[in-house]
């Protein structure tokens, strides 16, 4: 059974920074490319960033990009985003989502989400 | 930026036929996914590549997509059904996913 879990979310101040993971399971992960969505209280669903299955290529919002980091590390089935100079607005559920073997391919599978607050 | 077009809100009676738009430039060029999402719930893939259904996913659902629309429609809808549907295309000329605002159909 394909299983995706987050954790790492919290209470961050504003400017801070946290590093989220999503532990993998169930399927070869090391040959699927993998995607962070965002959903802030109320709000649709928007993309943060996707990386190829070896890492090679990373993709990210422009909402986001300079200010996080999306990883993997194949050997311990783990996805990560690591968020620095964080705003309001980042605030938000943050879900890891399986795709493809190419970054173009939908999500099949999405993990439950962890929260992000930023404030003071 | 590539920018996809949906109706805030949805209303149908049980059994009935549901469609939910999904406008965007030239949008037939693309392959559009639909995801649904319940309250509380991760979103699940409902369509995708325009009109294919993932294993598990009840012949009720289906997609087109041609000129500057997509559309999901739902035909005998149940009150579990009730749900926000997001449209999903690759950006490829900015390596981008985008998503639709979503819709939250209701079922009256």
């Amino acid at each position: 059974e394909v299983q995706l879990v987050e954790s790492g979310g919290g209470l961050v101040q504003p400017g801070g920074s946290l590093r989220l993971s999503c532990a993998a399971s169930g399927f070869t992960f090391s040959t699927y490319a993998m995607h962070w969505v965002r959903q802030a209280p109320g709000k649709g669903l928007e993309y943060v960033s996707a990386i190829s299955s070896n890492g090679g290529s990373t993709y990210y919002a422009n909402s986001v990009k300079g200010r996080f980091t999306i990883s993997r590390d194949n050997s311990k089935n783990t996805l990560y985003l690591q968020m620095g100079s964080l705003r309001a607005a980042d605030m938000a559920v943050y879900y890891c989502a399986r795709g493809g073997i190419a970054v173009a391919v939908p999500f099949d599978y999405w993990g439950q989400g962890t929260l992000v607050t930023v404030s003071s | 930026s590539y920018v996809l077009t949906q109706p805030p809100s949805v209303s149908v009676a049980p059994g009935k036929t549901a469609r939910i738009t999904c406008g965007g430039n030239n949008i037939g060029s693309k392959s559009v996914h639909w995801y649904q999402q319940k309250p509380g719930q991760a979103p699940v893939l409902v369509v995708y590549d325009d009109s294919d259904r993932p294993s598990g996913i009840p012949e009720r659902f289906s997609g087109s997509n041609s000129g500057n629309t997509a559309t999901l429609t739902m035909s005998r809808v149940e009150a579990g059904d009730e749900a926000d549907y997001y449209c999903q295309v690759w950006d490829s000329s900015s390596d981008h996913w985008v998503f639709g605002g979503g819709t939250k159909l209701t079922v009256l």
